[in-house]
């Protein structure tokens, strides 16, 4: 199923380099997340869009930055990658009522990203 | 801030059992819970969806329960499998809009 996808699925990468993770979807939904999964700690909500002009702030936005550049495709960035940013970012989308429960989450794949 | 908790400890059954996960919440009002099931390497999946004004929730196999006052979600599998192994997240959220995670519990089926 690759409604929604991922790229890069790895990335490795420097201190201080930018990075960009991108997703898209082509599930037809307007609400796209952005969360990163740390052993112990869970998934963790980053940034979500309720559009394309709506983007939010989550838990942990702070060394990161989005942009919605179509209903379909929401991309992450790390402006500075640092070592501890190193996980799992999974993006997901969401319709109010898609598959007749609220807000049902559907994820991608995940890319995992290691900052050295 | 909010706090979720699920058994932190690995569950490990055996087959044809009933398996029981547990999210505890503490500080957090949620109109919404959700449950899914992430295998190793994927994205999650979603399961079930239970408001807070619903008591139990079914769907084949699977049994949701959430009692707002012991401020607890119970997740039943029934008469499990071994392809049931896996991790199960819960997830809260009191809009319906952004939803906070538990950190999941993973569980084995032993055949």
């Amino acid at each position: 199923d690759a409604d929604v996808t991922q790229t890069p699925r790895n990335r490795i990468t420097k201190t201080g380099k930018r990075i960009m993770l991108e997703c898209s979807q082509t599930k037809g939904h307007d609400r796209m997340y952005w969360y990163r999964q740390d052993p112990g700690l869970g998934l963790r909500l980053i940034y979500y869009s309720f559009d394309v002009k709506d983007i939010n702030k989550g838990e942990i936005s702070d060394g990161y930055s989005v942009s919605r550049q179509a209903q379909a495709k929401f991309s992450l960035s790390l402006e500075s990658a640092i070592p501890n940013q190193t996980a799992l970012y999974f993006c997901a989308t969401s319709d109010l009522w898609s598959s007749g429960d609220y807000n049902e989450q559907f994820f991608g794949p995940g890319t995992r990203l290691t900052v050295l | 801030s909010q706090k979720i908790e699920q058994n932190s400890e690995a569950l490990n059954i055996q087959e044809g059992k009933t398996a029981t996960l547990t999210c505890n919440y503490t500080n957090y009002s949620p109109a919404y819970l959700q449950w899914y099931r992430q295998d190793p390497g994927r994205g999650p999946v979603f399961l079930l969806l239970i408001r807070e004004n619903e008591k139990e929730k079914r769907k084949e196999r699977l049994k949701v329960t959430f009692d707002t006052t012991l401020k607890q979600s119970l997740f039943h599998i029934t008469a499990s499998q071994p392809a049931d192994s896996a991790t199960y997240l819960c997830a809260l959220s009191n809009t319906g809009n952004q939803f906070y995670f538990g950190t999941g519990t993973s569980l084995t089926v032993i055949p």
